[in-house]
C-alpha cells in the first residue's frame, strides 16, 4: 500500500464550526489532492498542490482552503462548515508526470466521512 | 471545460460473462493520459487500468482491457471472465494535457457481479 494517511476517517461537526482534515504521506510525491465523493457527482478536485506552499484551486474550491507548509503533509481547511460540505473526502497523491507507469498514477488515501449537522 | 462523462450509472453482469463500461472525455489536447479506476465498498481507490493517448495500442491488464478510440474520444473498459469480486463502483478519470497537473473523474459507473 501506498504510504498515505488521512485522519480522521470520521467525523461529525456542527455548522458553523471549522474542520480541519489531514493527509500524511511517506512517499515524498511531490504532488497532492483533495476530493470530494458525493452520490452522482463522482470525485470532484477541491484543491491540489503541486510542492511546499504550492497550490491551486480545483473546481469546488470554494468554502474551502488548504495548506502545505511540509511536502508529506497537505491540510484542508472548512473554515465554517456547511451542511453542503457533508461528504467523503479522499486524498491523493502521486510523483512526477512521465512516461512510466510508476510516475502516472494517483495512490489514494481511506477517506474521511464528514458529516456537518 | 475538460469534462468525463460515464453514461451509466449502473451496470449487472453474470459471473464468468463480459461487460463493458463507457466513458467519454472532452479535451482540446492532443496528449493526455487515461484511467480506471475501482472502488470497493471498502471505499478504497484503486487503479486499474492506464492508457497514454499517444499509443494507438489498447492496454491491457490480465481481464481488464479498454478500447481507446481518440477520434471519438471513447474510452470502454471490457472486463472479461467476470468475478464477484469485481462488485464496485468504477471510475473512468483523464489528466486532460501534460501540462496540466489535474485528475479529472467521471460520476461513477456502479457494477454488479451475480452469481
Amino acid at each position: 500500500d501506498a504510504g498515505i494517511t488521512q485522519s480522521p476517517r470520521h467525523k461529525v461537526t456542527e455548522t458553523g464550526t471549522p474542520v480541519t482534515l489531514r493527509c500524511h504521506q511517506t512517499e515524498n510525491h511531490r504532488y497532492m489532492y483533495w476530493y470530494r465523493q458525493d452520490p452522482g457527482h463522482g470525485l470532484r478536485l477541491i484543491h491540489y498542490s503541486y510542492g511546499v506552499k504550492d497550490t491551486d484551486k480545483g473546481e469546488v474550491s470554494d468554502g474551502y482552503s488548504v495548506s502545505r507548509s511540509k511536502t508529506e503533509d497537505f491540510l484542508l481547511t472548512l473554515e465554517s462548515a456547511t451542511s453542503s460540505q457533508t461528504s467523503v473526502y479522499f486524498c491523493a497523491i502521486r510523483g512526477e508526470w512521465g512516461t512510466g507507469p510508476l510516475n502516472t498514477e494517483a495512490f489514494f488515501g481511506q477517506g474521511t466521512r464528514l458529516t456537518v449537522v | 471545460a475538460q469534462t468525463v462523462t460515464q453514461s451509466q450509472p449502473e451496470m449487472s453482469v453474470q459471473e464468468a460473462e463480459t461487460v463493458t463500461l463507457s466513458c467519454t472525455y472532452d479535451t482540446s489536447e492532443n496528449n493526455y493520459y487515461l484511467f480506471w479506476y475501482k472502488q470497493p465498498p471498502s471505499r478504497q481507490m484503486i487503479l486499474v487500468i492506464r492508457q497514454e493517448a499517444y499509443k494507438q495500442q489498447n492496454a491491457t491488464e490480465n481481464r481488464f482491457s479498454v478500447n481507446f478510440q481518440k477520434a471519438a474520444k471513447s474510452f470502454s473498459l471490457k472486463i472479461s471472465d467476470s468475478q464477484l469480486g469485481d462488485t464496485a463502483m468504477y471510475f473512468c478519470a483523464f489528466r486532460p494535457s501534460y501540462n496540466t497537473d489535474k485528475l479529472i473523474f467521471g460520476t461513477g459507473t456502479r457494477l454488479q457481479v451475480f452469481p
